[in-house]
């Protein structure tokens, strides 16, 4: 099975502040990969696939980068809806194994 | 606007099964792959199984191999999953999402029902 790890696994920022997300693959995925954001006592809603491309209705400071074992998540400018978990997940090959989560916190 | 809404969580003994059933509605489900997700009390997603759109095809993660069965009646718009010898491990929420189309890769999913509480404890 491919791997992801998730870091860091915790991040506390203010409000207006850029923050990324690391995710790497245990092998290459090429750009198969989703993220995620899943806020508390809620289902995980798309943000991006296939590494980059946002999906329908995600706000723009809301990006996604990379390829082959290491991908980013950036929330440009963070706001207070921001906060909660965010996983990736590859589709490269079954099973669509996720990432730990990394958990946004606002200061 | 696409809807899933799972039904069927409870409280069982380990050992037992239960069935959950995942509702669909606002878009063509005979054309989607379905998938269930499942997340345990204060813990990150786990992929469980897909079943392809005419529902011919399963595969499972190793938790679900041997013990669930995934299916679906596409005149029903209703994908299920059967759980046999639920174990303790097994507690978690289920998630039935729909994979955007039909890649041939293990698939993204871009919605996603509420969750069904299953907690397997005696």
């Amino acid at each position: 099975d491919i791997q992801l790890t998730q870091s860091p696994s915790t991040l506390s920022a203010s409000v207006g502040d850029r923050v990324t997300i690391t995710c790497r693959a245990s092998q290459s995925i090429n750009s198969w990969l989703a993220w995620y954001q899943q806020k508390p006592g809620k289902a995980p809603s798309l943000l991006i696939y296939q590494a980059s491309n946002l999906d329908g209705g995600v706000p723009s400071r809301f990006s996604g980068s990379g390829s082959g074992t290491e991908f980013t998540l950036t929330i440009s400018s963070l706001q207070p809806d921001d906060l909660a978990t965010y996983y990736c997940q590859q589709y490269h090959s079954y099973p669509g194994t996720f990432g730990q989560g990394t958990k946004v916190e606002i200061k | 606007q696409v809807h899933l809404v799972e039904s069927g969580g409870g409280v069982v003994q380990p050992g037992t099964s239960l069935r959950l059933s995942c509702a669909a509605s606002g878009f063509t489900f005979s054309h989607s792959p379905m998938h269930w997700v499942r997340q345990a009390p204060g813990k990150g997603l786990e992929w469980v199984a897909v079943i392809s759109p005419d529902g011919n095809s399963g595969t499972y993660g190793d938790s679900a191999k041997g013990r669930f069965t995934i299916s679906r009646d596409n005149s029903m718009n209703i994908v299920y999953l059967q759980m046999n010898s639920l174990r303790p491990e097994d507690t978690a929420v289920y998630y039935c999402a729909r994979e955007r189309g039909s890649s041939g890769r293990a698939g993204y999913f871009d919605y996603w029902g509420q969750g069904s509480l299953v907690t397997v404890s005696s």
